[in-house]
């Protein structure tokens, strides 16, 4: 069975500090790998997206990969109180079959 | 961007009652849509494979009988929760992926929140 393990959280950050969070999954076959953010009573928005071992930026988010570990994780630099949300992330497998695994997110706070 | 439409956001029913959730794809043909379930702090729960012209998969353990998937367009899918009960309340959300955007993702709907009484 497909797992995504996410640590559910809180992490609580203050604002402008690196917020890291943390993503495992368990099928060795997965080739996709995403970030969502989804605010309390709202569907998930798509962060970053990522299928190549190492590090892709976009502005103050930056997600990292390593296919050996089975790890994935998303840094958010200068966190904002605005960052406050769940953050899903989500594995796809391949072989033609792109329908992601959700891990369960974490919750992050950034406070002022 | 790819952009996906579901209505109605909110719905309070009857318990035994129907209710039909609406997913729209606005930008982008989708032959396939995907129905979530989502219950509080939880993880988004896969339900369903919604393919168009043919008959949804749906994943183990959820009732093809009661949660009842229609593709009949390029551009729609619907989720009709039939004989609703207040277990089934929940935030439901249907995703697309724009076949044309490669591994760019699967693009959600904005949610239906249904609470049966």
């Amino acid at each position: 069975q497909k797992e995504v393990e996410q640590n559910s959280g809180p992490l609580s950050v203050p604002e402008g500090a690196i917020a890291s969070l943390n993503c495992t999954y368990s099928d060795r076959g997965s080739q996709s790998f995403f970030w969502y953010r989804q605010y309390s009573g709202k569907s998930p928005e798509l962060i970053m997206f990522i299928y190549s071992n190492g590090d892709k930026e976009d502005g103050r988010f930056t997600a990292q990969l390593n296919k050996a570990s089975q790890y994935v994780s998303l840094l958010i630099r200068d966190s904002q109180p605005s960052d406050s949300a769940t953050y899903l992330c989500a594995v796809a497998a391949s072989g033609g079959s792109y329908i992601p695994t959700f891990g369960r997110g974490t919750s992050l706070i950034v406070h002022p | 961007g790819a952009v996906v439409s579901q209505h109605p956001s909110r719905v309070i029913c009857k318990s035994g009652t129907s209710v039909k959730i609406e997913c729209r794809s606005l930008d982008f043909q989708a032959t396939t849509m995907f129905w979530y379930r989502q219950f509080p702090k939880q993880s988004l729960m896969l339900m369903a494979t919604s393919n168009e012209g043919s008959k949804a998969t749906y994943e183990q353990g959820v009732e093809k009988d009661k949660f009842l998937i229609n593709h009949a367009s390029l551009t729609l899918s619907t989720l009709t929760v039939t004989s609703a009960h207040p277990e089934d309340s929940s935030f439901y959300i249907c995703s697309a992926r724009d076949p044309t955007s490669g591994f760019g993702g699967y693009t959600f709907g904005s949610g239906t929140r249904l609470t049966v009484v």
